[in-house]
């Protein structure tokens, strides 16, 4: 079993639909990242959550420490926030990031 | 603009040859990494660097090679003792070597995807 698990591993909605995309993981950690893969190859940096809820424009994160979860929220979805999203955990104590599969989201206008 | 610039960004290689991915970066990041990509699997690193002249294996470092002689530089060399080199491959870098840093940011590059004929 992966120590980091991403859901749905694809997902594909309307535009302006609420997107919810979630991460679980296994291991005690001290951060967890989000990222962005467009489909080009490069990636991009959204969030890094220790605790609490992040936003910036129409993307919000929220992790659950004690859960061991985390969300990622998109508002109004518009077929330009179709990439792949990937989810990554720092190990407490730890510069290693363990890595999600990644969810493909597609927005179809 | 500074970022991580990767070349080239598309590779073809014959069995047997060794061929080397270049990483530069002008964030004057400390630490470096490269990963490798393939379909369906999250990340994965093979060789990390925190400083200059010094780094250090990831997972799946067996068949590749490194060398941090410059701040700014971390090549990547993927040697004929890889045995299944095609890949997408991303360089990375951070301003902190502890990714649990609430100052720190992953910058990544545009990958390099290498394809062995």
């Amino acid at each position: 079993k992966n120590e980091v698990e991403q859901s749905p591993q694809n997902l594909t909605a309307q535009e302006g639909e609420f997107i919810t995309i979630n991460c679980s993981y296994s291991v005690g950690i001290s951060a967890l990242h989000w990222l962005q893969q467009h489909p080009g190859g490069g990636i991009v940096s959204l969030f890094m959550l220790s605790s609490g809820k992040k936003k910036h424009g129409r993307l919000i994160a929220t992790i659950n420490i004690q859960e061991k979860h985390s969300s990622l929220h998109i508002t109004a979805s518009h077929p330009r926030d179709s990439a792949v999203y990937i989810c990554a955990v720092c190990v407490d104590s730890n510069y290693q990031l363990i890595w999600g599969a990644g969810t493909k989201l597609i927005i179809k206008p | 603009d500074g970022g991580i610039t990767q070349s080239p960004k598309y590779l073809f290689r014959k069995e047997g040859q060794n061929v080397t991915l270049s990483c530069e970066q002008n964030l004057n990041h400390d630490a470096m990494y490269w990963y490798r990509q393939d379909p369906g699997q999250g990340l994965r690193l093979i060789y990390y660097s925190q400083i200059v002249n010094d780094f250090q294996k990831g997972d799946i470092a067996e068949g590749y090679s490194v060398s941090r002689e410059k701040k700014e530089s971390f090549p990547l060399t993927v040697t004929s003792a890889q045995k299944n080199p095609t890949a997408f491959y991303l360089c990375a870098s951070s301003n902190a070597v502890a990714l649990y840093s609430g100052a720190n940011v992953l910058t990544f590059g545009a990958g390099s995807r290498l394809t062995v004929l």
